[in-house]
């Protein structure tokens, strides 16, 4: 059994519409992160939280720590958030991370 | 401010020969890791480091080692490199308090 699962693991969405993702985790934990990589590239932090709505332009990160869930929503999405984004949770010393959801938003 | 560097992006080893793997920070993290990505896969965790001279293994350690004996150094040892890490490996730093920063990643293949 993974301690983190994502779901979807692919997503294809048109230009515009909303988007969410989501993120179970079995561990207890401090904070939760989502990280985005696009294509071929490196991996950036978006969001750590530890409770309640984090917003950044048309990300938004939420999460409940009584049912150990996470969602990252994106609001109109566009092209450019195409990438696999990925939820991680630390724990001890280490991190635990999802497979990712791979995310095409189309033209 | 660099953040995290990785040297080199991309190479290509033969069985059996040995490299290392260059991790450099300028952000004063004591907490240093070492992943390996494989595709489709999610991150695994090789080694990490919760500050200058202290390391341990995390989930797949067999035939890498590291160091660390400065804040800033992470360095990343294959000595008898096997097609089996061919993968993408990615070095991050953590503060207190802080989200995790990557490196742009080695793109290493063994053949």
């Amino acid at each position: 059994k993974n301690e983190v699962e994502q779901s979807p693991q692919n997503l294809t969405a048109q230009e515009g519409e909303f988007i969410t993702i989501n993120c179970s985790y079995s561990v207890g934990i401090s904070a939760l992160h989502w990280l985005q990589q696009h294509p071929g590239g490196g991996i950036v932090s978006l969001f750590m939280l530890s409770s309640g709505k984090k917003k950044h332009g048309r990300l938004i990160a939420t999460i409940n720590i009584q049912e150990k869930h996470s969602s990252l929503h994106i609001t109109a999405s566009h092209p450019r958030d195409s990438a696999v984004y990925i939820c991680a949770v630390p724990t001890g010393n280490q991190f635990y991370f999802g497979t990712g959801t791979s995310l095409t938003v189309i033209p | 401010n660099a953040g995290v560097t990785q040297t080199p992006k991309f190479r290509i080893l033969k069985i059996g020969q040995s490299m290392t793997l260059q991790c450099t920070q300028d952000m004063n993290h004591n907490y240093m890791y070492w992943y390996r990505q494989d595709p489709g896969m999610g991150l695994k965790l090789i080694y990490y480091s919760v500050g200058a001279g202290i390391t341990d293994k995390g989930e797949v350690p067999n035939g890498y080692n590291v160091s660390r004996s400065t804040t800033e150094d992470f360095p990343l040892r294959l000595e008898l490199a096997a097609p089996s890490q061919t993968s993408v490996y990615f070095c991050a730093t953590l503060g207190h308090y802080q989200p995790q920063h990557f490196g742009d990643g080695t793109r290493l293949s063994i053949l």
